[in-house]
């Protein structure tokens, strides 16, 4: 099975500023998908961003950015002028191109400071 | 509605008890999944139903028990729980190709 994994934690940063979370993740797929997932404390876990591994553009979607780097399996997530709204956990997840299954990291707890 | 609805939102029950989980998607959907959520861990995978098929983490206890009457509603069946099964049970939904997951709330499960 695929493996992803979030090495931080936890994170915090300053409102209106610049944070990214890490992501790598083990695959001998060519083809997939990566998603990024917002949890608040409310609970219910809602899509941030998705990236097709076939694509070399990066995704971005307003204030959220990735950096996939398909060579080195890594997928970060860069959230720009921070939001206290943007506090939450972050999940890293992966999808097969085939099967229904879908792989998620531990989670990074984000921490937005006033 | 819309989206992906679970009830109860939150559920206490004894080791002896049956009581069950119902998720209900609106979405037009073709794949389900239950997924069980413990601190400082993955999500774990507990099921999959898609396109009547279904697809079982083998390492999910008996006491467990999922049904998939129609391609819109999920249920988990729980019975003669431990009190390691507590946790925030969550309901997906998904296209069986290429689609995200959207989840609903959770069920949070607290076994005495």
């Amino acid at each position: 099975a695929q493996t992803v994994t979030q090495s931080q934690p936890e994170m915090s940063v300053q409102e209106a500023e610049t944070v990214t979370l890490s992501c790598t993740y083990d695959t001998s797929e060519s083809d997939y998908y990566l998603f990024w997932y917002k949890q608040p404390p409310s609970r219910q876990m809602i899509l941030v961003i998705r990236q097709e591994a076939y694509k070399q553009q990066n995704a971005t979607e307003n204030r959220f950015s990735v950096n996939f780097q398909k060579a080195a399996k890594s997928f970060s997530l860069k959230i720009s002028d921070s939001q206290l709204g943007d506090a939450a956990m972050y999940f890293c997840a992966y999808r097969s191109d085939t099967g229904n299954q879908f792989y998620f990291g531990t989670g990074t707890s984000l921490t937005v400071i006033p | 509605e819309t989206g992906v609805t679970q009830t109860p939102r939150h559920l206490v029950m004894g080791m002896t008890n049956k009581k069950s989980l119902k998720c209900e998607q609106h979405l037009g959907h073709n794949a389900m999944y239950w997924y069980k959520q413990s601190a400082k861990k993955p999500l774990e995978l507990m099921f999959v139903y898609s396109l009547e098929e279904r697809v079982e983490n083998n390492s999910v206890p008996s006491r467990f028990s999922p049904e998939c009457p129609n391609s819109s509603h999920l249920f988990l069946h729980l019975h003669t729980l431990q009190p390691e099964d507590s946790a925030l049970y969550l309901c997906a939904s998904s296209q069986v190709v290429a689609g995200e997951l959207f989840f609903g709330e959770g069920s949070r499960l607290t076994v005495l």
